[in-house]
């Protein structure tokens, strides 16, 4: 149980084009979920935070007008990093957290690989 | 502001070493305290979440601990599969987000 998905997990996209990443909860519903990037041998951190039907909330410094989320249902969540920038590139990952329950575990994706060249 | 602290760094063993990792915090008041595996290129893998100092949980050669100021997580007798990078996450009671520590690479070698 507990399985997310990202949907790519790997782009390559040109400087100036927008690229859109998709999470999946495939076997629970998740009332939050949460955007991360990692670069190479660091730790994660968070992005922003999106709740089912509600605006995103964004860590300070992150753009929001540049990384978009929409979190339209309870199995998925969306982020479109708008007018990509060689910068840009990186590992973005994904986490849900399962609705209804006592437990604070957040489940992770695979991942996305973004390269823009 | 929270803040997460894992060391060491790095660390390599031979296969059938035990050791331990550490994680440090410091948090307004803590939710909960999460121990997460990673695979280069993948994302994290759950493996515990603790609550109270003075918890223990076990999960096959991994064990981790809770104090009210750090965690440690003990791997016992470990094998080349469990070469990873181990990270260690902490939950304050006030939100919904986590904070990471930078994580102990570890290496197994047979």
């Amino acid at each position: 149980g507990a399985v997310v998905s990202q949907h790519p997990s790997r782009v390559i996209c040109k400087s100036g084009t927008s690229v859109k990443i998709e999470c999946r909860s495939l076997d629970f519903q998740a009332t939050t979920m949460f955007w991360y990037r990692q670069f190479p041998k660091q730790s994660l951190m968070l992005m922003a935070t999106s709740n089912e039907g509600s605006k995103a909330t964004y860590e300070q410094g992150v753009e929001k007008d540049k990384f978009l989320i929409n979190h339209a249902s309870l199995t998925l969540s969306t982020l479109t990093v708008t007018s990509a920038h060689p910068e840009d590139s990186s590992f973005y990952i994904c986490s849900a957290r399962a609705a209804g329950t006592a437990n604070y575990e957040q489940y992770f994706g695979p991942g996305t690989r973004l390269t823009v060249t | 502001e929270d803040q997460v602290t894992q060391s060491p760094e790095a660390l390599r063993l031979q296969e059938g070493e035990s050791s331990s990792l550490n994680c440090s915090y410091t948090v307004s008041g803590l939710r909960g305290l999460f121990w997460y595996r990673q695979d280069p290129g993948k994302g994290p893998e759950f493996l515990f979440t603790l609550y109270s100092a003075g918890e223990e949980k076990e999960k096959e050669r991994l064990k981790a601990t809770l104090t009210k100021k750090e965690s440690f997580l003990h791997i016992t007798a470990p094998k080349p599969e469990d070469s990873a990078t181990y990270l260690c996450a902490v939950q304050e009671t006030a939100g919904n987000k986590l904070t990471f520590g930078g994580g102990t690479r570890v290496l197994v070698k047979p």
